[in-house]
């Protein structure tokens, strides 16, 4: 079964400043990876997703991730933050056993606050 | 473009209540997957009905059923309500395919007192 680590739970960083999010998987096939982002009170809003192909993949507002497969990562940054950047920010693998449109398996999250 | 809606917004149930939640998929999807999101912790599958089919399910208890309607449209039931089932419960629809993006609604806060 598929799982992902996302290590620490709240990330804090000055505005302008690089955004690192660091995500971990475990897979005994290839994954397919996505990162999602939460706003207060709102629903799961896709920043990117990796699939196949390049393993630098870039998202919606400035955001980008790279696969890494010999580290079995997906860690997210972001060059310079932005106040509102702050938010929630979920790493999440596909299962791809279930077939037919598969099961998103998450982290726990990480909270980033952005100081200005 | 129509987004996922999701009914109530928020919900407010007593333990062995019986509860429905409802979720209105995008345009043009056809695969609807719910999640629970508990405090603090990230979403957790619950199931998922692909033309008005259960397709997949996480493991959550038989008192946590569904339906999938002509339109796409789903509900989420739980019967006997527990404590721990107080959560935010979201909804997601998308095309058929691994690879395809799940658009995800508000959600629905539920607190079982």
């Amino acid at each position: 079964a598929q799982s992902v680590t996302q290590l620490g739970s709240h990330v804090s960083v000055s505005e302008g400043a690089l955004v690192l999010l660091r995500c971990n998987y475990s897979s005994s096939v290839p994954p397919y990876l996505f990162w999602y982002v939460q706003y207060p009170n709102q629903g799961l809003q896709l920043l990117l997703k990796y699939t196949t192909g390049a393993t630098l993949v870039k998202g919606i507002n400035g955001f980008e991730a790279e696969f890494k497969k010999s580290e079995t990562s997906f860690h997210l940054t972001k060059p310079s933050a932005h106040m509102s950047d702050a938010a929630e920010y979920f790493c999440a693998v596909s299962d791809l056993g279930t077939g037919a449109n598969s099961k998103l398996t998450f982290g726990k999250g990480i909270t980033l606050s952005v100081r200005p | 473009e129509t987004g996922v809606t999701q009914s109530p917004t928020h919900l407010i149930k007593t333990r062995g209540q019986q509860v429905t939640l409802r979720c209105s998929s995008q345009s043009g999807h056809n695969t609807v997957s719910w999640y629970q999101q508990a405090l603090g912790q990230g979403p957790q599958f619950i199931f998922q009905y692909y033309r008005e089919e259960e397709n997949g399910r996480g493991n959550f208890p038989p008192r946590f059923s569904g339906l999938q309607f002509p339109n796409y449209s789903s509900e989420l039931n739980v019967n006997a309500l527990e404590l721990d089932d107080s959560a935010l419960y979201l909804c997601a629809s998308s095309s058929l395919g691994p690879t395809d993006t799940q658009y995800f609604g508000p959600g629905t806060r539920l607190t079982v007192l």
